[in-house]
């Protein structure tokens, strides 16, 4: 079936640092991409997302390329800061319309 | 967009007892959601509210353990019956678009002791 993969956290980054959180994919035809993030003591919110082979979603710094050939929608930042500190969730919407998520990946960063 | 009031955002409830969690659109919606998340874990989708038909449960969820009403567009509930403390979770409700991003609630953060 259907499947998110993304990289176990947590992931332990200084402020200012590069951050790249890792999701790979699989699922039969085109499905749309997400990146979804939870902030302590929120609910779940949109970051960015990517409906066909190639789009960049971006916001807020973060961006996430779709790339087909290599099953992957991979989310980086060039600098982060401490209020980055969240649950980061990749996740597709495929050909049945089915949400499909990955496990999350904590991210601190550290001032 | 949608806009979504989901409440309480929690509640310590004694085992053996039931709560029921409320979820407010502002918008009419066809389908609603209810997912899990346990603590650490991901979102497990719990079962699918349609107006006016009974929901369609996933896998390893019932509806005598998780009763759910959607009595209108803009609104649904779930109840979690004769709880036990692996009940303790984050529920969700949420509303998706063909293709498009999810709205959620802001969750009921259940612990039950």
């Amino acid at each position: 079936g259907d499947s998110v993969t993304q990289m176990e956290g947590p992931v332990t980054l200084s402020e200012e640092a590069f951050l790249t959180i890792n999701c790979t994919y699989t699922a039969t035809g085109y499905p749309s991409l997400f990146w979804y993030v939870q902030y302590p003591g929120e609910g779940l919110q949109l970051l960015l997302k990517a409906t066909k082979a190639d789009d960049k979603g971006s916001n807020k710094g973060f961006e996430a390329t779709y790339r087909k050939e290599t099953t992957s929608f991979h989310l980086e930042k060039g600098s982060v800061q401490v209020s980055d500190s969240a649950v980061y969730f990749c996740a597709l919407t495929n050909s049945n319309y089915q949400l499909i998520w990955g496990a999350g990946t904590k991210l601190i960063i550290k001032p | 967009s949608a806009v979504i009031s989901q409440k309480p955002s929690r509640d310590i409830c004694q085992r053996g007892t039931s709560l029921t969690i409320q979820c407010q659109v502002d918008s009419q919606v066809t389908m609603m959601f209810w997912y899990r998340q346990q603590p650490g874990q991901s979102l497990t989708l719990i079962a699918t509210a349609n107006q006016g038909s009974e929901a369609t449960y996933e896998s390893g969820f019932v509806i005598d353990k998780f009763p759910i009403s959607r009595p209108n567009l803009t609104f649904s509930t779930l109840t979690v019956s004769n709880m036990s403390p692996e009940d303790s979770s984050i529920y969700l409700c949420s509303v998706e678009g063909v293709g498009t991003e999810a709205f959620f609630g802001q969750g009921t953060r259940l612990t039950v002791v």
